[in-house]
């Protein structure tokens, strides 16, 4: 049973648009959730987390919601560049008996395409 | 600052044989894991490490899979008798205890089993 969805295998977007990249999880128990970007061939690279007791976090372009009531996040990416091609995922997280990070939960990926 | 580096990149077998890989952390990171990720899908949680110290290994895949650490720097993930369907790729992560909870990625080791 997948514990992190994410629904939309692909998206597509304008160059300089707002890209909204969604996720829904079913444990209500994950104590902190991340966003990671990957390129072909390459590792994936970290982006942006919010712990489950906040709604909102923001780093630059990057901005994550939580819904806890829904079992929803997004990741907003404003304004779209043609950089910010490549597959997302949304990941979460128990915090371990020690209080250090426990493995990663991901989803499936979404593969953002911005269109120039 | 180097980041986590895996070795080999690719790594070719045949059905049956023993295959071992390595994983570097980025230096002073004492958590260590180790996921796998097939096609389609998103990386899959295997095991991980605080130094030396194995705190989960109930998620690795089968008793052909192992992984160590043993001086809390480097590890290994080592597959005896690999079938076809360990094809995949192996990721290694870090992060420092209680420092963020962020993990940061290796460019993994894509196995192919022949």
């Amino acid at each position: 049973d997948q514990q992190v969805k994410q629904n939309s295998p692909s998206l597509s977007v304008q160059e300089g648009r707002i890209s909204i990249l969604n996720c829904d999880y079913t444990n209500s128990m994950f104590d902190y959730f991340l966003w990671y970007k990957k390129y072909p061939a390459e590792g994936p690279t970290f982006l942006i987390s919010i712990s489950s007791i906040k709604d909102k976090n923001e780093d630059g372009r990057f901005t994550v919601f939580l819904n806890k009531s829904a079992k929803h996040l997004s990741l907003h990416i404003v304004p779209s560049q043609p950089g910010d091609s490549a597959v997302y995922f949304c990941a979460a997280s128990f915090l371990d008996s020690g209080g250090g990070a426990d493995g990663l939960t991901f989803g499936k990926g979404t593969h953002l395409i911005i269109q120039p | 600052d180097t980041g986590v580096s895996q070795d080999p990149r690719h790594k070719i077998t045949k059905r049956g044989q023993n295959v071992t890989f390595r994983c570097d952390p980025i230096s002073e990171h004492n958590r260590l894991y180790w996921y796998r990720q097939t096609l389609g899908q998103g990386p899959e949680f295997l095991t991980y490490f605080q130094n030396e110290a194995q705190l989960e290994k109930s998620r690795l895949l089968s008793d052909r899979f192992s992984a160590e650490r043993p001086k809390g720097s480097f590890s290994t993930l080592e597959i005896q008798r690999t079938e076809q369907g360990d094809s995949a790729m192996y990721l290694c992560a870090s992060t420092v205890h209680l420092q963020g909870y962020e993990q940061y990625f290796g460019p993994g080791t894509r196995l192919t089993v022949t």
